[in-house]
């Protein structure tokens, strides 16, 4: 099986910047992906790492460490509208052969003026 | 830009009543997929499509969820005989390759 684990919830000011944790443990590992979701919305794509290191995409950046089943989202220059639910999962080789997405249980963000 | 779309974005029905739902996924993507997430929950994975044949499937999908792609662009979700437990958000999405595309979901209320 897999087990992935976040922070439930974090808080931080306007213009900040904020680093939220995910650690996953998984047998076939293929690739992380971080996703925000508002309450009552579909989630949203931000970020995909499948080799360790960082890939940053304008205010957010996302960090992989395979070795470590470790992974970061940073997001930087903190808005309003970045409240939200920040979702990582991990996608997975299943028995077939075919990809499956588990995801965590998602880190609640608010942020304060 | 290309969006996953999904019908209905409510349904209430009565226990043990059939419903199906609906996606039209992005046009040239060619993995599908069923999500749920119960109210305060995580995304928890129910099936995969690919090549009109199911690929894989969580211990969730059992024999009272069915899964169709009846023509060229829609795909369906079929709960045969509700439970009240089934009562979540379904999130459909589809990929070309690595990225999944969430649809908007249908908020399913067993009641």
């Amino acid at each position: 099986g897999q087990n992935i684990d976040q922070p439930t919830e974090m808080t931080a000011t306007e213009g900040a910047i904020v680093q939220i944790n995910c650690t996953y443990q998984t047998s076939g590992f293929n690739g992380l992906f971080w996703y925000q979701q508002h309450a009552g919305e579909a989630p949203t794509f931000l970020s995909y790492n499948v080799l360790d290191g960082l890939e940053e995409k304008g205010r957010f950046s996302s960090f992989l460490s395979r070795s470590k089943g470790y992974s970061y989202l940073l997001l930087k220059e903190l808005q309003m509208k970045d409240s939200a639910s920040y979702l990582c999962a991990v996608r997975d080789l299943g028995n077939s052969g075919y990809s499956t997405l588990t995801f965590g249980k998602g880190t609640m963000l608010l942020v304060s003026p | 830009e290309p969006e996953v779309t999904q019908t209905p974005s409510h349904q209430v029905t009565q226990m043990g009543q059939e419903v199906i739902l609906r996606c039209v996924p992005i046009s040239n993507h060619l993995y599908f997929y069923w999500y749920r997430q119960i109210l305060g929950q995580k995304v928890e994975f129910l099936v995969s499509f690919y090549n009109n044949e199911i690929s894989e499937k969580s211990e969730i999908f059992d024999d009272q969820f069915s899964v169709e792609r009846p023509d060229g662009s829609n795909f369906t979700l079929k709960i045969r005989s509700t439970k009240l437990e089934d009562s979540a958000m379904y999130f459909c999405a589809s990929t070309e390759q690595e990225t999944q595309y969430f649809g908007p979901g249908t908020r399913l209320l067993v009641l």
